[in-house]
């Protein structure tokens, strides 16, 4: 089983540039996370969605964009890329129910220079 | 205010203790969710509960609804335990605590 899977692994992108990271699961599950984790800082929601065609912000939304257009798939695209984006970005999916836990890519390591 | 907060930061060990890190929370969770961050960054669910006890091998998880705690044990621990020890609240959207470092030396 794939899980969730997360592309690229590493990137170093230069300030003002853009850039996609794409998220791809094949559990069905309806809803979709993204994260990003700072040294010593709990990991922090970016935006997530319940459901194909439904987003919404989560605590940390600024410089980011998403969509959902099928149930496997959550882009997190990155629009004039800041040194203060530098992070880890975990993707993550998982279903309503609340026992059930979320499953989590590998991660992907973004350097902004 | 939706805050998870555990402690330790950081925990060394000697292979064969029992050591327990320790997640508190406000109100409002309806569940508690214990992951595990590997030297390499990979993030695995170990536990979600909302009552009682749960275990898996020498893994144990507690939650004490009454006092907004939660508890992560692991018996007769060994080097290959030594990883990050995330928890997180569901309100329903997760917020996450800080982790735990846990090392445990041979």
């Amino acid at each position: 089983n794939a899980g969730v899977t997360q592309t690229p692994k590493f990137r170093i992108l230069k300030i003002g540039q853009s850039m996609t990271l794409q998220c791809t699961q094949d559990m069905n599950h309806n809803y979709m996370y993204w994260y990003r984790q700072d040294p010593g800082m709990g990991l922090k929601l970016i935006y997530y969605s319940v459901g194909a065609g439904i987003t919404d912000k989560g605590e940390v939304p600024n410089g980011y964009n998403v969509s959902r257009s099928t149930t496997e798939d959550f882009p997190l695209r990155l629009e004039l890329a800041a040194p203060s984006q530098t992070s880890v970005y975990f993707c993550a999916s998982g279903s309503p129910h609340n026992l059930q836990p979320q499953h989590f890519g590998d991660g992907t390591r973004l350097s902004i220079l | 205010k939706n805050e998870v907060e555990q402690s330790p930061q950081n925990l060394t060990a000697q292979e064969g203790e029992f050591i327990t890190i320790n997640c508190s929370y406000s109100v409002g969770i309806s569940a508690l969710h214990w992951l595990q961050q590997h030297p390499g960054g990979g993030i695995v669910s170990l536990f979600m509960l909302s009552s009682g006890k749960k275990k898996h091998g020498r893994l144990i998880a507690t939650i004490n609804i009454q006092e907004k705690h939660s508890s992560l044990h692991i018996t007769a621990s060994h080097p290959r335990d030594s990883a990050v020890y995330i928890c997180a609240g569901r309100y329903p959207q997760f917020y996450f605590g800080t982790g735990t470092s846990l090392t445990v030396i041979p």
